[in-house]
């Protein structure tokens, strides 16, 4: 099993609400990574999990709130967006070494209305 | 800290022409390098990767790219294109002394024609 599983595949929300984005992996990994991606952009990395704990954080907004509850389990908690944060949201994991290639996830295409 | 520039935005090409898309990196340290390719409304999957030994790597699909540590270059080419090989491609760089990170250039839209 190769595979990176993001739930949903598509989520609207408020600027009030409060939703999570889910990423799962059984490829026993170690190091887990959310990236935003904007439209005809690169992704962009905002977090980075080292079994589970919080290796990287790229100075994203608190309204971003990143948790790792098992070495295959990771969330996107968010909070109070602004519509600028619309993006398709990535979910990657590899193992804990630089000399590896990262699998990712088909991503969460958010919109904030 | 690891850098990647991928020099063109857009690469046009007509069908079963060969291809090349470019990608420098900067690091001061040992480095690790993929290519990854994004079809529209998709995630990123790789395409190849050079980790060590050979500096020649190739794909399944007829791509190769060539590690060249002298010129901080690992460019990406295929001899022949084809109309679904049309997407998003991505160089991506990590390196030994990067805390785990995985740095992608700007990306570069190889549009093939008929």
């Amino acid at each position: 099993d190769t595979e990176v599983t993001q739930t949903p595949k598509h989520l609207v929300m408020g600027m009030t609400n409060k939703k999570s984005l889910k990423c799962e992996q059984h490829m026993g990994h170690r190091a887990m990574y959310w990236y935003k991606q904007k439209a005809k952009k690169p992704p962009e990395l905002m977090f980075v999990y080292s079994y589970e704990k919080l290796s990287i954080n790229e100075s994203v907004p608190s309204r971003f709130s990143p948790e790792c509850p098992n070495s295959s389990l990771l969330n996107l908690h968010l909070h109070a967006l602004q519509p600028e944060d619309s993006a398709l949201y990535l979910c990657a994991s590899r193992q804990d070494r630089a000399a590896t290639e990262a699998f990712f996830g088909q991503g969460t295409r958010l919109t904030v209305v | 800290a690891q850098s990647v520039t991928q020099l063109d935005s857009q690469v046009p090409v007509f069908e079963e022409a060969p291809v090349e898309l470019r990608c420098n990196y900067s690091s001061s340290v040992s480095v690790y390098l993929f290519w990854y390719v994004q079809y529209p409304n998709q995630g990123l999957q790789l395409l190849l990767k050079y980790l060590s030994g050979s500096t020649l790597v190739e794909s399944i699909n007829g791509f190769e790219a060539e590690f060249n540590k002298s010129q901080t270059s690992f460019h990406l080419r295929k001899p022949s294109v084809h109309i679904s090989d049309t997407a998003e491609y991505f160089c991506a760089v990590s390196d030994s002394g990067g805390y785990n990170k995985l740095i992608f250039g700007a990306g570069t839209r190889l549009a093939v024609h008929p």
